[in-house]
């Protein structure tokens, strides 16, 4: 069975950082691309972050550009998000997701079930 | 960047009801539209890909259209466990942008 299991997520005070990482099983991640995908409190959907199946393209929204990193492990079959200099509005629930094709092709057929991230003091 | 807009942004139907929601990209984006079905607390579930390509397992009542800038989802018959909130979002060109929602009620 295809399944993607987050973790990672937490309390973290405004200006920390956090790393998330997103555990796959039942397929082989290299074949896919994979991005993350938030959504704050009571609020849509919110794309954030997307890498290629061999880890060497990557794209990022504007809001998290400069402070999140996203990467792969493909021996370990884990997606990761290192998120730095966190704010208020980086507050989420974050998804990992599993795009249909090798590129970054923006089609998420299969989804994590979250993992929250609150930034507070 | 590509931003979508979805109508309504809520809307209360009955069992059997068809229910049509649309979406609008600010450029043409050919057919890379998708939709998104999602319950409380659950992650998004992908229905329609490519504007009206219909997800493996998902139910013929549920279809797409359209190309270019306009796009609809269409449910032909409501069923119970169909209430939820619901997404378009296109894949034409990163960032990939999702609408602003359409919460699906019960009359």
């Amino acid at each position: 069975e295809v399944q993607l299991l987050e973790s990672g997520g937490g309390l973290v005070q405004p200006g920390g950082s956090l790393r998330l990482s997103c555990a796959a099983s039942g397929f082989t991640l290299s074949s896919y691309a994979m991005s993350w995908v938030r959504q704050a409190p009571g609020k849509g959907l919110e794309w954030v972050s997307g890498i290629s199946g061999s880890g060497g393209t990557t794209y990022y929204a504007d809001s998290v550009k400069g402070r999140f990193t996203i990467s792969r492990d493909n021996s370990k079959n884990t997606l990761y998000l290192q998120m730095n200099s966190l704010r208020a509005d980086d507050t989420a629930v974050y998804y990992c997701a599993q795009d249909r094709f090798r590129g970054v092709q923006g089609v998420f057929d299969v989804w994590g079930q979250g993992t929250t991230v609150t930034v507070s003091s | 960047d590509i931003q979508m807009t979805q109508s309504p942004s809520s809307l209360s139907a009955s069992v059997g009801d068809r229910v049509t929601i649309t979406c609008r990209a600010n450029q043409s984006i050919s057919s890379h539209s998708n939709w998104f079905q999602q319950k409380p607390g659950k992650a998004p579930k992908l229905l329609i890909y490519a504007a009206s390509s219909l997800q493996s397992g998902v139910p013929s009542r549920f279809s797409g259209s359209g190309s270019g800038t306009d796009f609809t989802l269409t449910i032909s018959s409501l069923q119970p466990e169909d209430f939820a909130t619901y997404y378009c979002q296109h894949s034409y060109i990163a960032p990939y942008s999702f609408g602003q929602g359409t919460n699906l009620e019960i009359k």
